[in-house]
């Protein structure tokens, strides 16, 4: 059983370049969340994915943020015109259709914006 | 707004000690409590889970819940330096997603 997989691991970009991360999720599993996190804080919840469908976004998250899993597997996170504010650690977590709702988290992808 | 406090430590305890984690929560119809365990630098891993009032043990590791107090616990037994770690708190108020504390951060020392 693999776990949940993020690709890049790392990124460093110049702000106001646009950033793509991908996350992978547990196979059997058709929940799919985007968290952020940053130092010293618990993660926050930006988005979630039911199989195709995005079901529910955070209001904190800017319209520069837009994710997608088009075909209902992995799901990418994109970020327009970076900002130094956007510095953070973000997480992909899986869960499978059940009353548990259980996450299971990926590895992250850590964002530096210079 | 939901919150989940936790104290943000550092909690120190001697190697072999019952360490005790604590977390309150806001939202009264919050369903279900999960403990995570964060290595510095690392993502989340799940430690355990739990939905009725009650204990709930696994190995080391208890949780307790108190829904009329709003308040969940997490214990570990005979502690080890390798149970150093930030543990965060989250709760999930039937919505799927979860929130979360801060973190407290567990120092055990040999």
């Amino acid at each position: 059983d693999t776990g949940v997989s993020q690709n890049p691991r790392h990124k460093i970009t110049k702000r106001g370049q646009n950033v793509t991360f991908r996350c992978d999720p547990i196979s059997e599993h058709n929940r799919l969340y985007w968290y952020r996190q940053t130092l010293g804080q618990g993660p926050e919840f930006l988005t979630y994915f039911q199989n195709e469908a995005q079901l529910e976004k955070s209001r904190l998250l800017s319209d520069r943020f837009s994710a997608e899993r088009p075909k209902g597997s992995f799901s990418t996170l994109e970020i327009q015109r970076t900002e130094q504010g956007d510095s953070a650690m973000y997480l992909c977590a899986s869960s499978g259709e059940g009353s548990t709702d259980t996450q299971y988290f990926g590895p992250g992808t850590r964002l530096t914006v210079l | 707004q939901k919150e989940v406090e936790q104290n943000s430590g550092p909690l120190s305890v001697p190697e072999g000690a019952i360490a005790s984690l604590n977390c309150t929560y806001s939202d009264r119809g919050s369903q279900s409590f999960f403990w995570y365990r964060q290595y510095s630098g690392k993502s989340p891993e799940l430690i355990m889970f739990i939905y009725s009032n009650g204990d709930k043990e696994d190995g080391r590791f208890t949780a307790q819940l108190n829904k009329a107090s709003q308040y969940v616990s997490l214990l570990i037994r005979d502690s080890q330096p390798s149970d150093s770690a930030t543990y965060l708190c989250a709760v999930n108020s039937g919505y799927s997603t979860l929130t979360f504390g801060k973190g407290t951060m567990l120092l055990v020392s040999p």
